[in-house]
């Protein structure tokens, strides 16, 4: 079964760093651009960042620039998200997600349950 | 301000069409494909339609889409009670190198 499970997420005081972690089984990892996208409450959907089946390319969202870093390890079919500084506006539950093609897309066809972030004091 | 533009909400009775609109521009919707997601309350996001109006396995072909210029559209056929969540666009963006996603769009079944 085709699979993405996130963890990491918790509470965090303002100014705080964080790390995610999303694992994926049923698929071939390290064949495919991977995706954060994030929710915060009662809000829609934001991306982001992504990165490249080698880890040589990533993309990132205007805000988070700077403060977050995307990073993966093929050999543990991991993914992760560094946050660091993080801000009142970082809280929402945050996605890992699979692009469907080899090249990027956008296309996020496989999606995990979420693991949710609060930044808070 | 999201870079693509839904409407907030939408409504219908069942087995009613509607249709869900997205409003983009050249560097995202005009030169890339575009993806629809459902996420019902409480779940994550499911990939719904892919490159204008593929459907993944699974997805029933009540759901369709399409694409003219730097705008698409979501159609839901039928519809069910089942089909009330909230529906977003996204599309790669080539000049900002980012996914940009559309507002949501929260369909009520009447």
């Amino acid at each position: 079964e085709v699979q993405l499970v996130e963890s990491g997420g918790g509470l965090v005081q303002p100014g705080g760093s964080l790390r995610l972690s999303c694992v994926a089984s049923g698929f071939t990892f390290n064949n495919v651009w991977m995706n954060w996208v994030r929710q915060a409450p009662g809000k829609g959907l934001e991306w982001v960042a992504n990165i490249k089946q080698d880890g040589s390319e990533k993309h990132y969202v205007g805000s988070v620039k700077g403060r977050f870093t995307i990073s993966r390890d093929n050999a543990k079919n991991s993914l992760y998200l560094q946050m660091n500084n993080l801000r009142a506006e970082d809280t929402a539950v945050y996605y890992c997600a699979r692009d469907r093609f080899v090249v990027v897309t956008g296309t996020l066809d496989v999606w995990g349950k979420g693991t949710t972030v609060n930044v808070s004091s | 301000q999201s870079v693509l533009t839904q409407p907030p909400s939408a409504s219908g009775t069942p087995g009613q069409r509607v249709t869900i609109s997205c409003s983009g521009g050249a560097s995202n919707i005009g030169s890339n494909a575009v993806n629809w997601y459902q996420q019902l309350p409480g779940t994550a996001p499911k990939f719904l339609i892919y490159s204008y109006n593929e459907r993944p396995s699974g997805v029933p072909d009540r759901f369709s889409g399409s694409k003219s210029g730097t705008s698409a559209s979501l159609a839901i056929s039928g519809l069910q009670s089942e089909d009330e969540a909230a529906y977003y666009c996204a599309a790669w963006d080539d000049s900002l190198n980012e996914v940009v996603f559309g507002g949501g769009t929260k369909l009520t079944v009447l």
